[in-house]
């Protein structure tokens, strides 16, 4: 079944810097990809989402990048702020027989003011 | 619009007892999810449905956990008996249609098994 590996699993920068976090995922079938920001004592909420079909999609400072020959997809955060501070996880839907969403480990990012 | 409502947000049990947890989901959403997030791991899906029908539940201990989905809205959980791994937060999403769809999380049922 799809596999989906996450890297770092804590993050901290500056505010103001850029943060990257990237997962690879192991079906080459999957065609979904998630990402999803989870603040303490609080379910997880979707940020930004790309398709297969699709090779970088932006909403104002976040971005994601899908490398379908690699099985790789990357979040970026441009001018972090404290605020942006949570956990983030990755997440990809293997397309073949279910349509569900297996997630990653999980990145806490920190960002100091 | 209102989100995902789950309860009870908070329960402790001794190892062995039982436990169920409620979750209503947005307001004509067909698909519900139940996820299991085991502190510092992503949320692994336990069970979906779509309306009242079951659509996978490969990774649902069926010897003590169990699920429905009354009448395609509100859905309950239940542990019997409860093993100190079962101790995670309990999370329920629902979708339009399906996980390619937005999923919407409630805040989570946070279990505690002693």
């Amino acid at each position: 079944g799809e596999n989906v590996e996450q890297h770092p699993s804590t993050l901290s920068v500056q505010e103001g810097d850029s943060a990257v976090i990237k997962c690879t995922y192991s079906d080459s079938a999957s065609n979904y990809f998630p990402w999803y920001k989870q603040e303490l004592g609080k379910g997880p909420q979707l940020i930004i989402d790309i398709r297969s079909n699709v090779g970088e999609k932006k909403d104002q400072r976040i971005a994601v990048t899908l490398n379908k020959t690699a099985k790789h997809f990357s979040l970026h955060i441009t001018e972090t702020q404290p605020e942006d501070s949570a956990v983030y996880f990755c997440a990809a839907s293997p397309g073949s027989n279910t349509d569900k969403l297996i997630f990653g480990t999980g990145t806490r990012l920190q960002v100091f003011p | 619009e209102a989100g995902v409502a789950q309860s009870p947000r908070y329960k402790i049990i001794e190892k062995r007892q039982s436990v169920a947890f409620w979750c209503n989901p947005i307001s004509g959403h067909a698909t519900l999810y139940w996820y299991q997030q085991i502190l510092g791991q992503g949320p692994k899906l336990l069970i979906q449905f779509q309306n009242n029908g079951v659509v996978d539940d490969s990774q649902l201990p069926k010897d003590r956990f169990s699920a429905e989905r009354l009448k395609g809205v509100d859905s309950t959980l239940k542990i019997q008996p409860a093993k100190l791994e079962d101790s995670a937060v309990y999370l329920c999403a629902s979708s339009l249609q399906g996980a390619q769809e937005t999923q919407y999380f409630g805040p989570g049922t946070r279990l505690l098994v002693l």
